[in-house]
């Protein structure tokens, strides 16, 4: 299996700075993903960051507003930028692992 | 675009009786999944689902899945109140590498 660190596991931010989150993967994995997932909610794929190529974004998504870097097998860091209270959530990291897909402890951001 | 309903949404049962949640999918998929979240923790993985009639248990749990009919059920037998969780289903398209989730069952069981 694969055991998935976030720092940091939570914070609370002003309206217009950036936050970036780091994800740390205890073994090489070719595919990482990013979720978010708003209160109460389901989780909601942010996008996929392969090492050596550009994150692929789901709809909704744009690197302006959440740019990823994936700088080898076992990191990505995703940073949530220009923060509004719409932000508030909780970001998980994911790494797939054999068949399983495993997730991090989860960011939870709070916007003020 | 894939589409996945679970239901019920909210479930809450006594101590001891068994139930069935559900998972339904709108397109070909090759993997299934099923993961428990904890009030503010993150997802535990409970099962991945490959094939068509494959069936997996852990304890009290069992899950299965029917890939013509794109349903799969996770099945809860002599529940107890350590079962409290919201369950997902997730669901990997055929063609590509991203999970779509369903909504979340929210479990409460109830001494």
């Amino acid at each position: 299996s694969a055991v998935i660190s976030q720092k940091p596991s939570r914070d609370i931010c002003q309206r217009g700075t950036s936050l970036t989150i780091q994800c740390q993967v205890d073994s090489q994995v070719t595919m990482m993903f990013w979720y978010r997932q708003q209160p109460g909610q389901s989780l909601t794929l942010i996008a996929t960051a392969n090492q050596g190529s550009e994150a692929t974004y789901e709809s909704g998504f744009v690197i302006d507003k959440f740019p990823i870097s994936r700088p080898n097998l076992t990191f990505s860091t995703l940073t949530v930028s220009n923060m509004s209270p719409e932000d508030s959530s909780i970001y998980l990291c994911s790494a797939q692992w054999g068949y399983t897909q495993y997730f991090g402890p989860g960011t939870r951001l709070t916007v003020l | 675009e894939l589409k996945v309903e679970q239901n019920p949404l909210f479930l809450s049962m006594q101590e001891g009786k068994n139930y069935t949640i559900y998972c339904n999918y709108s397109t070909t998929s090759d993997r299934l999944y099923w993961y428990r979240q904890d009030p503010g923790k993150s997802l535990e993985s409970l099962f991945v689902l490959l094939s068509n009639g494959a069936v997996k248990q852990e304890g009290r749990l069992m899950a299965s899945l029917d890939t013509k009919a794109r349903l799969s059920t996770l099945h809860i037998t002599a529940a107890v109140h350590d079962l409290s969780a919201t369950y997902f289903c997730a669901v990997r398209e055929t063609s590509g590498s991203r999970l779509t989730f369903g909504e979340g069952t929210q479990l409460t069981v109830n001494p």
